[in-house]
């Protein structure tokens, strides 16, 4: 059974850094690509950020470009979010998500999703 | 960038059928994905590929793609089938390729 379990949430002032990771198991790390999906409070999804199986190729939305690094250990089955000058708008319930495929890009979808990890930047 | 509009929500009876659109141009060339959320949770895939479903999804759940718009259809709704639903897809020449709908309310009266 897939299992993805996301830590590293918390309150975080703005200008201030936080560090996501996401425990995978219950299927071949890196045989796929991973994303990050946020929701703000009461508001829709978006994605954030993504990485191949490989770890050799990455996107960012350009709401977190030049902010957010994202990384994978295979050999740990374990997915990052680095963040860091952290906004208020980014405020938001962060999930990992499992791409159905190798590939970040291509018409795939999520299979499978983490329960979430809350990220507030407030003063 | 690629937008995707859905109604903000849908309201049915017990026992008959939901449909959830999903405009977007000429968004019959693409692959549809659809998600249902319940309040605090994680999003599950309800509907892939346009039209396929995940083991373990209700055949009650079902999809269709032509044109502009995309649909969801919930058939013989229950009331554990109220959520929030979310299309999806790849819009390779945005700069946000995968693209998330708005989100439609599923309310069960």
């Amino acid at each position: 059974e897939v299992h993805l379990l996301e830590s590293g949430g918390g309150l975080v002032q703005p200008g201030g850094s936080l560090r996501l990771s996401c425990a995978a198991s219950g299927f071949t790390f890196n045989f796929y690509a991973m994303s990050w999906v946020r929701q703000a409070p009461g508001k829709g999804l978006e994605w954030v950020s993504a990485i191949s199986n490989s770890g050799g190729s990455t996107f960012y939305a350009d709401s977190v470009k030049g902010r957010f690094i994202i990384s994978r250990d295979n050999s740990n089955n374990t997915l990052f979010l680095e963040m860091s000058s952290l906004r208020a708008e980014d405020t938001a319930i962060y999930f990992c998500a499992k791409n159905s495929d190798q590939s970040w890009s291509g018409p795939y979808y999520f299979d499978y999703w983490g329960q979430g990890n809350l990220v507030t930047v407030s003063s | 960038s690629y937008v995707l509009t859905q109604p903000p929500s849908v309201s049915v009876a017990p026992g008959q059928t939901a449909k959830i659109t999903c405009g977007g141009i000429n968004i019959g060339s693409k692959n549809v994905h659809w998600y249902q959320q319940k309040p605090g949770q994680a999003p599950v895939v309800v509907v892939y590929d346009d039209s396929d479903r995940p083991s373990g999804i209700p055949e009650r759940f079902s999809g269709s793609n032509s044109g502009n718009t995309a649909t969801l259809t919930i058939s013989r709704v229950e009331a554990g089938d109220e959520a929030d639903f979310y299309c999806q897809v790849w819009h390779s020449s945005s700069d946000h390729p995968k693209v998330f709908g708005g989100g439609t309310k599923l309310t069960v009266l």
